[in-house]
């Protein structure tokens, strides 16, 4: 089966940017994901990128995809404590499929 | 419109029981997919469905199952609960199956945690 692979955590400044890493190996993937947890919440999308796009960017948010490494990234520029949450990538085969969630914590 | 309803939001039981989990889709969503959520493990896909019928399934224990209702409406139930069965039970709903053309973005509840003592 699929396998979407992230770091753990993730530690900035408040104003910093932040880069959460993505890895997958589905590379039939035609869209991929990023979801955002807030505590006590469930997923909230965040946005997504379709494969053949190498990046989109969305106010603050950035996802860059390199498709020929299955890398796929979310850059949050100016980040802020309210960005603090749990950030999980995902992609669809035949089901949904999402990484082991980065929790990003901002450092006020 | 109305999101993604679970009930029960928490709920303690102990090993050997069983429980039920409930989960009202956005009103023209016709997918269902059941997630566990546990510390270090992420969202483990526990199944989906469609038009009434079970269309994918995890690597979960036949002692997970689920359905699916006319109105969309599912229900998860574990039986014989295990300790390790505590965790988050997520359910997204979607308008078209897991891997249909085009975007399809899912939309979470807020989750039943089930605690088993």
């Amino acid at each position: 089966g699929e396998d979407v692979e992230q770091s753990l955590f993730l530690s900035v400044r408040e104003g910093d940017s932040s880069v959460i890493n993505c890895t997958y190996t589905d590379s039939s993937s035609t869209y991929l994901y990023w979801y955002k947890q807030e505590p006590g919440a469930g997923l909230q999308l965040l946005t997504y990128i379709f494969s053949n796009m190498d990046m989109k960017q969305d106010q603050r948010l950035t996802v860059l995809l390199n498709k020929k490494d299955k890398h796929l990234s979310l850059r949050i520029a100016d980040t802020q404590t309210g960005d603090s949450a749990i950030y999980f990538c995902g992609n669809t085969g035949n089901q949904f499929y999402f990484g082991t969630g980065t929790s990003l914590t901002v450092i006020p | 419109k109305a999101g993604v309803t679970q009930t029960p939001r928490y709920l303690i039981k102990t090993r050997g029981q069983q429980v039920t989990l409930s989960c009202s889709p956005i009103s023209g969503h016709r997918s269902v997919s059941w997630y566990q959520q546990t510390p270090g493990q992420g969202l483990q896909f526990l199944f989906e469905y469609f038009s009434e019928t079970q269309r994918n399934k995890g690597n979960f224990p036949g002692r997970f199952s689920g359905r699916q209702f006319s109105n969309s409406r599912s229900e998860m139930n574990v039986s014989t609960l295990e300790l390790g069965d505590s965790a988050l039970y997520l359910c997204a709903s979607s308008l078209e199956l897991a891997g249909a053309s085009g975007a399809n973005v899912l939309t979470f509840g807020a989750g039943s945690r089930l605690t088993v003592l």
